[in-house]
């Protein structure tokens, strides 16, 4: 009972380095989405896909990159890491929007020095 | 835009007690509603989904309940346990852009 996968579970970056994290699903979902977590602003929307083949802005996409690599797989990039990155990223997939239960990943902890 | 307000925002009761955490939301418009807990340092854990077209919902010590037209939502949590000990967050779905309260940090006293 895999659920949702997400890698790396820890990372340390420096500020201007670029890492991505991965996520897969092996529940067939349609949707997948990645939010950050942070201490007093609760989860936040950073990118997500409705589908297989397309992507969409959430709240906080900017420095941030996602790939939609299959019907699996959802990763999420940063291309140029700022401190302000630190922070926990959960990934997350259902079925669809209208009929959804929402299912978490374990998480991804990054800090950015 | 959907806001979500989560009240109150921490709550501390002694074991046994039954508990309501409270959850509101300005844009009604939803097809469901869903209830996680969140322990320190974990991922989200889906406890309760309820439809638009459902007023309630029971897993074992947990009820939730949805007022659609009022834009609030209820879980109770009958006899509470330590293990209870957690954050809860709702999250009303109204598309894609699911937007969450910032959650109800809830400790249960031995």
């Amino acid at each position: 009972n895999a659920g949702v996968t997400q890698t790396p579970k820890f990372q340390v970056l420096k500020t201007g380095q670029s890492m991505t994290l991965q996520c897969a699903q092996d529940m067939n979902h349609n949707s997948m989405y990645w939010y950050r977590q942070d201490p007093g602003m609760g989860l936040r929307l950073i990118y997500y896909s409705a589908s297989e083949g397309t992507t969409d802005k959430g709240e906080v996409p900017n420095g941030y990159n996602v790939s939609r690599l299959n019907k699996r797989e959802f990763s999420l990039r940063l291309e140029s890491a700022a401190p302000s990155q630190t922070s926990v990223y959960f990934c997350a997939s259902r079925t669809s929007f209208y009929t959804g239960e929402l299912f978490f990943g374990e998480g991804s902890r990054l800090t950015v020095l | 835009k959907q806001e979500v307000t989560q009240i109150p925002a921490a709550l501390s009761v002694p074991e046994g007690e039954n508990l309501v955490l409270n959850c509101s939301f300005t844009d009604s418009a939803i097809y469901n509603l869903q209830w996680f807990r969140q322990d320190p340092g974990k991922g989200l854990t889906s406890l309760l989904l309820i439809q638009s077209s459902q007023r309630e919902q029971t897993s074992g010590r947990l009820n939730a309940s949805l007022d659609k037209s009022s834009g609030r939502s209820t879980l109770y949590i009958a006899a509470s346990q330590p293990g209870d000990s957690a954050t809860y967050l709702c999250a009303p779905n109204r598309d894609d852009k699911i937007i969450f309260g910032k959650g109800t940090r809830l400790h249960i006293l031995p």
